[in-house]
């Protein structure tokens, strides 16, 4: 079974700064989507970007990024100039070359300090 | 264009007594899941339909739990009866499915009914 792990329980930033969320992942596939999920309290959870494993570029939106190792099956999320809005809960998520089914990490809180 | 709609946002029960979560998902969109999350934690499926058939329904505990989508368009998940471990954020999603290409295995989840059971 795919696993996926988020080491960072919590993690906070002042605003306008970086932050640098991890994740790893366990998966036999080859080819398979990686994503960061966003959940601000009490709404729903939404896309923030997503990787597609045969690709070697590194995704990016706006001021969101990933570090993208597929060797070391490693999937980071930088967030840049930080925003009070960026405040939620941030899962990582791989769908194990399924293309259906999204197993999740557990979680970092991210908190934007003003 | 409207999301994926659930309802009731909120519920709260006595044990023992039954509970249903109801799910719109945005049009079009052949594949429906339904997540578990517990608090402080990440989503775990429960069940994903294909249109109207359960294709994957393993980590269901189907025997309290149920769940249906007759028409291939909104579904309904069914607990009875409730016991106070079944406290969660139940989470509905959708996806376009169908072929590689057109389903990027992004998933548009609901707001979450949010159930307690007293």
């Amino acid at each position: 079974a795919q696993t996926v792990t988020q080491s960072q329980p919590e993690m906070s930033v002042q605003e306008a700064e970086t932050v640098t969320l991890s994740c790893t992942y366990d998966t036999s596939e080859n080819n398979y989507y990686l994503f960061w999920y966003k959940q601000p309290p009490s709404r729903q959870m939404i896309l923030v970007i997503r990787q597609e494993a045969y690709k070697q570029q590194n995704a990016t939106e706006n001021r969101f990024s990933v570090n993208f190792q597929k060797a070391a099956k490693s999937f980071s999320l930088k967030i840049s100039d930080s925003q009070l809005g960026d405040t939620a809960m941030y899962f990582c998520a791989s769908d194990g070359g399924s293309n259906y089914k999204l197993t999740f990490g557990k979680g970092t809180l991210l908190t934007v300090n003003p | 264009e409207a999301g994926v709609v659930q309802s009731p946002r909120y519920k709260i029960i006595e044990k023992k007594q039954p509970v249903a979560f109801w799910c719109n998902p945005i049009s079009g969109h052949n594949t429906l899941y339904w997540y578990l999350q517990n608090l402080g934690q990440g989503p775990e499926l429960l069940i994903r339909y294909e249109n109207e058939e359960a294709v994957d329904d393993s980590q269901l505990p189907k025997d309290r739990f149920s769940a249906e989508r007759l028409k291939g368009v909104d579904s309904t998940l069914k607990i009875q009866p409730a016991e106070l471990g079944d406290s969660a954020v139940y989470l509905c999603a959708s996806s376009l499915g169908g072929l590689a290409g057109a389903n990027t295995g992004e998933l548009f989840f609901g707001e979450g009914s949010r159930l307690t059971v007293l």
